[in-house]
């Protein structure tokens, strides 16, 4: 079955430090991948996706590569502020038909920005 | 404003009380899916729905009900036969089955 694996947290981080969450998954055939942000108490937003293989997504400065031959779709940051604290998740979608279409997230992981 | 929303955001209930959270999106979509999330874990897929009158069990449906009688909504129940319910739910919604899945708010539910 389809599965996500992705860095273990909490990752604590000084503001404008550089920032890796490592993604990794295990899919049939070319999976969509998404990052997906949570905010303390709130429910999840969409931060960026790539559909197929070395494709770029990004968004507020956040990018993710999607690196079919590592499995691999890495979120990366150059300079974090407080305001990204928050938990992060990887996911992926199968692109093949029928109901076999579900997301499949991984655990996440928390990002706490100091000052 | 588009958006999915999800009602109340909190809510408790007594140890065998069935109780039903609220799940509304004017974004037209299709498809709708219900997630079950317990701290430090991913999501996990309760139920969902590629089109009205239509839904299927996902991978924790056991103690829940859904129904999807209208595009726009789809209320969850959880039921007295679901062992352990204190949990965060959140309510998504996509264009169609294979479409970027976008979430409502949450609702946090604690049985006392």
């Amino acid at each position: 079955g389809n599965s996500v694996t992705q860095m273990e947290g909490p990752v604590t981080l000084s503001e404008e430090a550089f920032l890796t969450i490592n993604c990794t998954y295990t899919a049939t055939g070319y999976p969509s991948l998404f990052w997906y942000v949570q905010y303390p108490g709130e429910g999840l937003q969409l931060l960026l996706k790539a559909t197929k293989a070395d494709d770029k997504g990004s968004n507020k400065g956040f990018e993710a590569t999607y690196r079919k031959e590592t499995t691999s779709f890495h979120l990366e940051k150059g300079s974090v502020q407080v305001s990204d604290s928050a938990v992060y998740f990887c996911a992926l979608s199968p692109n093949s038909g029928g109901s076999n279409y579900k997301l499949t997230f991984g655990k996440g992981t928390l990002l706490t920005v100091n000052p | 404003d588009g958006g999915i929303t999800q009602s109340p955001k909190y809510l408790f209930r007594k140890e065998g009380q069935n109780v039903t959270l609220s799940c509304e999106q004017n974004l037209n979509h299709d498809a709708m899916y219900w997630y079950r999330q317990d701290p430090g874990q991913g999501l996990r897929l309760i139920y969902y729905s590629q089109i009205v009158n239509d839904f299927q069990k996902g991978d924790i449906a056991e103690g829940y009900s859904v129904s999807r009688e209208k595009k726009e909504s789809f209320p969850l129940t959880v039921t007295s036969a679901q062992k352990n319910p204190t949990a965060f739910y959140l309510c998504a919604s996509s264009i169609g089955a294979t479409d970027t899945q976008y979430f409502g708010p949450g609702t946090r539910l604690t049985v006392l």
